[in-house]
């Protein structure tokens, strides 16, 4: 059963810690998004990725979020030094071409 | 820029009847997918159907099916026989056939009373 693989579930942090969010996108997927899911906001595209090449980061803070793919099977999502407004679910999610993409099951991340 | 719009905020609907969930979007382009998606509580986002815009024939699947206005760039949702389980946010999204990013509705609440 093939599925995008999300860890940790979750996370609380003190302010100004570093966090770091693992993703395992669906073995030959080629494209990796990070989303954040806030009451307030929605849900907001922070990056993707095709075939491990950033294609779109502008809707990260670039001061002090950082996404890469170090491999195929591996998409990580690092915010440093975290702040209390950085609480949300981030989620992972992963595609084919023009499909759809489907979802991990999120972090939620507290800051505190 | 092209944009989805939800204007149901939340929807109630009793189990077993039938409801329908509206989504309208703004594109000037020919080649694009709309998808819906449910949220549980669990958060976990689930793909419950897709339309491709060429695809005059609206996609089903199960109790689940879509009347797709191209003209009229509508994108509409029917829950047919409705079910506890079927309570979740509904999120309709667009994506264009040269991106690939998803331009994402505000969601709508669905409840399904007992």
């Amino acid at each position: 059963d093939a599925r995008v693989t999300q860890t940790p579930r979750h996370k609380v942090t003190e302010m100004g810690q570093e966090v770091t969010m693992r993703c395992q996108p669906i073995l030959g997927h080629n494209t990796v998004f990070w989303y954040r899911q806030t009451m307030m906001q929605g849900l907001e595209l922070l990056a993707y990725f095709r075939n491990r090449a950033p294609l779109d980061d502008s809707g990260m803070p670039k001061d002090r979020f950082s996404a890469e793919m170090p491999d195929a099977t591996l998409a990580t999502l690092k915010i440093q030094p975290s702040e209390p407004r950085d609480s949300a679910v981030y989620f992972c999610a992963s595609g084919l071409g023009r499909g759809e993409a489907f979802f991990g099951q999120g972090t939620r991340l507290t800051v505190v | 820029a092209q944009t989805v719009t939800q204007s149901q905020p939340e929807m109630s609907v009793q189990e077993a009847e039938t409801v329908t969930l509206s989504c309208t979007y703004d594109t000037s382009e020919s080649d694009y997918y709309l998808f819906w998606y449910k949220q549980p509580p669990s958060r976990q986002m689930i793909l419950v159907i897709r339309q491709e815009a060429y695809k005059q024939q609206n996609a089903t699947e199960n109790r689940f099916s879509v009347n797709f206005q191209k003209a009229a760039k509508s994108f509409s949702l029917k829950i047919s026989d409705s079910q506890l389980g079927d309570a979740a946010m509904y999120f309709c999204a667009y994506r264009s056939g040269s991106n690939y990013q998803l331009i994402w509705g505000a969601g709508t609440k669905l409840i399904i009373k007992p």
